[in-house]
């Protein structure tokens, strides 16, 4: 596509609910990378994917999130039984190659948890 | 880990003057710098970058300077416009980490 298509762009989820984030990347961009931006805040680090595989997963905050990307292609970023300060913006990036270039990011998701 | 402090977090500038945006870093293996500008409310977009054997680096009105030595780097932007206002991040990446790790921001506030 003609850049990174994330989905939901809001999503608003009743504490405990699960939800699921959709991170479509650029066609053919082999590194995918899924970051959390509070309010006022720079983007902060949670998983990256080279291809279907999960090569750094150090920034989840917990054992409620996960991600996959089980085609190499479109991820999923899935967070259980939310919580008030998983609110944030969720910014999917996706770039040609690993460390070769800079990332073209989605518009996000905004996810509010009450 | 690294670190990136960035400053200042918020800047005012006249319509014409230049602006200046410092960040310092902290693993000397960082080896790319990013700068992004995002608007209010969109995504953060590369605006220029800096690879570590360069020193620095020019497009139209802004620069890029490194500093590897003292492990930092600066975004000047020459000749300011209103439409040049919105929130600038910079970023550190080394060789092989996917990941980069950005400053907290500075609002730039170009006046008319």
């Amino acid at each position: 596509g003609a850049g990174v298509s994330q989905s939901p762009r809001y999503k608003v989820a009743k504490r405990g609910q699960d939800v699921a984030l959709r991170c479509d990347p650029i066609s053919g961009h082999v590194s995918l990378f899924w970051y959390q931006q509070a309010l006022g805040q720079g983007p902060e680090f949670l998983t990256y994917f080279q291809n279907e595989a999960q090569l750094d997963k150090s920034g989840l905050p917990s054992d409620r999130f996960f991600a996959e990307r089980p085609e190499g292609s479109v991820s999923t970023l899935k967070i259980q039984r939310t919580q008030q300060e998983d609110s944030a913006v969720y910014l999917c990036a996706s770039g040609e190659r690993q460390g070769r270039y800079g990332y073209t990011f989605g518009s996000g998701t905004r996810l509010t948890v009450v | 880990g690294e670190n990136v402090e960035q400053h200042p977090s918020t800047l005012s500038v006249q319509e014409g003057d230049s602006a200046v945006i410092k960040c310092t870093y902290s693993d000397s293996a960082s080896n790319y710098f990013p700068w992004y500008k995002q608007e209010l409310g969109k995504r953060p977009q590369l605006i220029i970058d800096i690879r570590s054997n360069v020193g620095e680096k020019k497009d139209q009105r802004i620069a890029v300077t490194l500093n590897k030595t003292a492990k930092h780097f600066s975004l000047h932007i020459t000749e300011t416009q209103p439409e040049d206002s919105a929130v600038y991040f910079c970023a550190s990446r080394g060789t092989n980490a996917g990941k980069s790790t950005f400053g907290d921001g500075t609002t730039l506030t170009v006046k008319p």
